[in-house]
């Protein structure tokens, strides 16, 4: 089973509009960290945003927010005001636990998403 | 500014040769990791290092090599083993391993090498 699922292989947004990206991850261990990446064109990887299992409060990093529902197994990633430059290929990924492969991060296959002027 | 460096953007082979990309990092991180991504999916971890001198395999370790003589270099050789070399390798690092020394575990990511073997 796919630890990470991401469902939408591309989303356009108008630009100055919202928009969610779905994640969803499969996990028994009760200590993870989710994390949310952003590769534009370019090739690199940008660190957006993190969410820990015990976090009482879902994360914010300035236009980002994640949408965390830990009954449902899903993290979401909010983009409000959305800007040009935000599109791009968005990752979601997991770490699990705390125990020998707690180093690993298991990554989605990515949503890309197109805003529209 | 710190960061990781690869080199170079784009490297060209032709079938049978090994090749090294190249991964440096002053951001004083002891973990480094290499991933490969292909065209439309996620990274996919190929080696690990913890501290100089120390790397494991990743998932899809097979036809690869690295070495860790440097903390802040972690080059990663594609021998002519592996069989569908063509890829997108990306460099990460972070603080450290399990997160003992504080921090989230984020990995922080190089610009990328793109390699082409006809």
């Amino acid at each position: 089973a796919q630890k990470i699922t991401q469902t939408q292989p591309g989303m356009f947004v108008q630009e100055k509009e919202a928009v969610t990206l779905d994640c969803t991850y499969d996990t028994s261990d009760p200590s993870y960290g989710l994390f949310w990446y952003k590769q534009p064109s370019s090739g690199e990887m940008i660190f957006l945003i993190y969410q820990g299992s015990y976090d009482q409060q879902n994360a914010t990093e300035g236009r980002y927010s994640l949408n965390f529902q830990k009954a449902r197994k899903s993290a979401n990633l909010v983009i409000s005001a959305s800007q040009l430059g935000d599109s791009a290929m968005y990752f979601c990924a997991m770490r699990e636990g705390e125990g020998d492969s707690s180093y690993k991060l298991i990554f989605g296959s990515g949503t890309r998403l197109l805003v529209r002027p | 500014d710190g960061g990781i460096t690869q080199s170079p953007k784009y490297l060209f082979r032709k079938e049978g040769q090994n090749v090294t990309l190249s991964c440096e990092q002053n951001l004083n991180h002891d973990a480094m990791y290499w991933y490969r991504q292909d065209p439309g999916q996620g990274l996919r971890l190929i080696y690990y290092s913890q501290i100089v001198n120390d790397f494991q395999k990743g998932d899809i370790a097979e036809g690869y090599s690295v070495s860790r003589e440097k903390k802040e270099s972690f080059p990663l050789t594609v021998t002519s083993a592996q069989k569908n070399p063509t890829a997108f390798y990306l460099c990460a690092s972070s603080i450290d391993l399990f997160g003992f020394k504080g921090g989230l575990g984020e990995q922080y990511f190089g610009p990328g090498t793109r390699l082409t073997v006809t």
